[in-house]
C-alpha cells in the first residue's frame, strides 16, 4: 500500500538549514512534491522533483531523492522565523496517477 | 502562476443545516479537482476527486449523501455538507490539478454549533 513518512517536529535556531525528512512506500513514484501550509490556511507548492531525479535547487530549497531508499529531504538554507509552518511531502504515482498521498506532516519551528 | 480561490474562508452554522463551500480555478481550466478535509495538527485526508461534468469518486468511508460535490463547470466545484453536525467540524481544503501539479485552495474552517 501507499504510506508517506515524516518526523512530526523539527526545531532550528534562525540562519542554520533545516533538513526534513520523507519517506515513502510506493516505488512507483512519478513526482514528489514539498508543500507549506501556515496557520489556518492552504497549502503552498514550494518545490517538487522528478522521480528520474537525484537533486534539484531553487534558490534557498534543495530537494534530494534518493529512490532506492525511497527518502526524500528538503534542505532549507538560512532559515528564517518566517519558514516556521508545517511542511508536508506527497507522492504522486502511477498507482494512483491522479491522486496525491500526503506524507504525515513536519512542523518546523525557528527560534530566533 | 496557477491560483484556486475558496470560499468561504471560515462559517459557523447551526446543526441540521446546509453548508455550501466553493472552489474556483482563477487563470486555468480544471477538469479534477480534490477535496480533502484536515484535523487539527493532521495531515490532509483525500474525500473525492471531482471530475468535470461526471459524478465525484469519493474515497472509502466517505459518505457521498452528506458530502454533496458539484463540478458543474472547468472553473468551479463545490462541496455541500448537508445535515451538518458538530462531528462535521474541520477545515476542508480543495485543490486543483494544473499541468504537472497541484494547487491548493486557502481552506474553508467549518464549525458546527
Amino acid at each position: 500500500g501507499e504510506d508517506v513518512e515524516q518526523s512530526l517536529f523539527l526545531s532550528v535556531r534562525e540562519g542554520d538549514s533545516s533538513v526534513i525528512n520523507c519517506t515513502y512506500t510506493d516505488s512507483s513514484s512519478t513526482y514528489l512534491y514539498w508543500y507549506k501550509q501556515e496557520p489556518g490556511a492552504g497549502l503552498q507548492l514550494l518545490t517538487y522533483i522528478f522521480s528520474n531525479m537525484d537533486m534539484k535547487q531553487d534558490q534557498r530549497l534543495t530537494v534530494l531523492l534518493n529512490k532506492k531508499d525511497k527518502h526524500l529531504s528538503l534542505r532549507i538554507a538560512d532559515t528564517q522565523t518566517g519558514d516556521s509552518a508545517i511542511y508536508f511531502c506527497a507522492e504522486k504515482t502511477l498507482r494512483n496517477t491522479d491522486k496525491l498521498i500526503f506524507g504525515t506532516g513536519t512542523r518546523l519551528q525557528v527560534f530566533p | 502562476g496557477a491560483v484556486v480561490s475558496q470560499h468561504p474562508s471560515w462559517v459557523i452554522c447551526k446543526s441540521g443545516t446546509s453548508v455550501k463551500i466553493e472552489c474556483r480555478s482563477l487563470d486555468f481550466q480544471a477538469t479534477t479537482m480534490f477535496w480533502y478535509r484536515q484535523f487539527p495538527k493532521q495531515s490532509l485526508m483525500l474525500m473525492a476527486t471531482s471530475n468535470e461534468g461526471s459524478k465525484a469518486t469519493y474515497e472509502q468511508g466517505v459518505e457521498k449523501d452528506k458530502f454533496l460535490i458539484n463540478h458543474a463547470s472547468l472553473t468551479l466545484s463545490t462541496l455541500t455538507v448537508t445535515s451538518a453536525h458538530p462531528e462535521d467540524s474541520s477545515f476542508y481544503i480543495c485543490s486543483a490539478r494544473d499541468g504537472y501539479g497541484y494547487t491548493f485552495g486557502s481552506g474553508t474552517r467549518l464549525t458546527v454549533v
